[in-house]
């Protein structure tokens, strides 16, 4: 069945960087685009941004950009995000998700999601 | 972009239907047919409900339901059950090809 499993948890101090990773299995990896989106303790979710394994073109949410990169491995399936200059308002779970197929365009849903990786910043 | 706009908690005793709002604009609700609504139960991943405002993945049960008017979208679960109990969230393809989340709604079964 498709699944996308995450990195584990991980403790930052601020300032420095953290890379997550997304490995998935039961799909073409390069047949549709991977979100991500984070989810502070207590808060709600908040999308960052998608990439397309066909070709690593990505997109980010205003608030991440220059911040934030995303790619992926085709090879292994797995796709990748990586946050610079944490802060405390970083810690967060950050999920992966699978995105529409890549065909169209990347309007729609999120139909399966990463169990989550904590990012602590302290 | 702003998050879309829920109600904070929805609640009701079993077997009643609720229905939880998600207000937009137009350049997000109001402007595509790509709401989706996802339930998350604490500490687990959230889970696709309903897609495209009103279809539902294989699996999810027939008692959850989507709509939309103009820059409303809604989420009605018929005949509430104890399992129904979680957060939901809706969110929306947006204008700027980006996505917006709604703040979340906590539903309680009395």
């Amino acid at each position: 069945q498709v699944q996308l499993v995450q990195s584990g948890a991980e403790v930052k101090k601020p300032g420095a960087s953290v890379k997550v990773s997304c490995k998935t299995s039961g799909y073409t990896f390069t047949g549709y685009y991977v979100h991500w989106v984070r989810q502070a303790p207590g808060q709600g979710l908040e999308w960052m941004g998608w990439i397309n394994p066909n070709g690593g073109v990505t997109n980010y949410a205003r608030k991440f950009q220059g911040r934030v990169t995303m790619t992926s491995d085709t090879f292994i399936s797995t796709a990748y995000m990586e946050l610079n200059r944490l802060t405390s308002d970083d810690t967060a779970v950050y999920y992966c998700a699978r995105g529409t197929p890549n065909y169209g365009s990347t309007a729609g849903s999120f139909d399966i999601w990463g169990q989550g990786t904590m990012v602590t910043v302290s | 972009q702003s998050a879309l706009t829920q109600p904070a908690s929805v609640s009701g005793s079993p077997g009643q239907p609720i229905t939880i709002s998600c207000t937009g604009t137009s350049s997000d609700v109001g402007g595509y047919n790509y709401v989706s609504w996802y339930q998350q139960h604490p500490g687990k991943a959230p889970k696709l409900m309903i897609y495209d405002v009103n279809n539902r993945p294989s699996g999810v049960s027939d008692r959850f339901s989507g709509s939309k008017s103009g820059n409303t979208a809604s989420l009605t679960i018929s005949g509430l059950q104890a399992e129904d109990e979680a957060d939901y969230y809706c969110s929306s393809y947006t204008s700027s090809s980006t996505y917006v989340f709604g703040f979340g709604t906590k539903v309680t079964v009395l």
